[in-house]
């Protein structure tokens, strides 16, 4: 159990076009998932916590303009990425925590398996 | 911004040896995880430390944890090939689910 998806898989579009990627937690309802993303050899950074029901939260640095995110159910968040530019090319990762899970002192946290945006 | 530096950036080794990396914080934590991650894919929890322990075990896997240094170790014993991977500690501070990853460790076991 405890399954986190993306999709798609992996993204090529030209630059100024917008991208839409999907997370969707399989067996699990995650009323808040997160949105990281990884450039080449480096780690990961926390761009955005997606919440259901409200707006998402954003780290500092990252424009919420142009990083939609909308957590329309318990299962499903997206990521928009608008007017894309080359920059933008990175691997977006996102995670789900399985509230139900674990005591109170710590809820597992599962991830998806990436999302790979190439912006030409 | 990254709380986390790990030592060291890439590590190679042989089938059968043993592997050790080292993963420093700076803020205070409720809890240290480490997370296994091969080319290209998403993360794999790998094993979580709490910060009243000082050392855990899971199978190949050890953790130690000094919190009055603020740093964390994993090592893997008896390496296998399948065990390349990247390699990231974090933490969560404010156990919101806001991970702080390290900057990573990048292992290759040659077979």
């Amino acid at each position: 159990g405890a399954v986190v998806s993306q999709h798609p898989s992996r993204v090529i579009c030209k630059s100024g076009t917008s991208v839409k990627i999907e997370c969707r937690s399989l067996d699990f309802q995650a009323t808040t998932m997160f949105w990281y993303r990884q450039f080449p050899k480096q780690s990961l950074m926390l761009m955005a916590t997606s919440n259901e029901g409200s707006k998402a939260t954003y780290e500092q640095g990252v424009e919420k303009d142009k990083f939609l995110i909308n957590h329309a159910s318990l299962t499903l968040s997206t990521l928009t990425v608008t007017s894309a530019h080359p920059e933008d090319s990175s691997f977006y990762i996102c995670s789900a925590r399985d509230w139900e899970r674990g005591g109170s002192s710590y809820n597992e946290q599962f991830f998806g398996p990436g999302t790979r945006l190439t912006v030409l | 911004s990254q709380q986390g530096e790990e030592d060291p950036q890439a590590l190679s080794i042989q089938e059968g040896e043993n592997a050790t990396m080292n993963c420093s914080y700076k803020t205070s934590i409720n809890n240290l995880q480490w997370y296994r991650q091969n080319s290209g894919r998403g993360l794999v929890h790998l094993i979580l430390i709490r910060s009243n322990e000082r050392e855990k075990h899971s199978g190949r896997l050890r953790v130690t944890l000094d919190t009055s240094k603020k740093s964390s170790s994993l090592l893997i014993t008896a390496s296998r090939a399948a065990d390349t991977a990247s390699y990231f500690c974090a933490t969560d501070p404010g156990n919101t689910g806001k991970l702080i990853f390290g900057q990573g460790t990048t292992l290759q076991v040659k077979p």
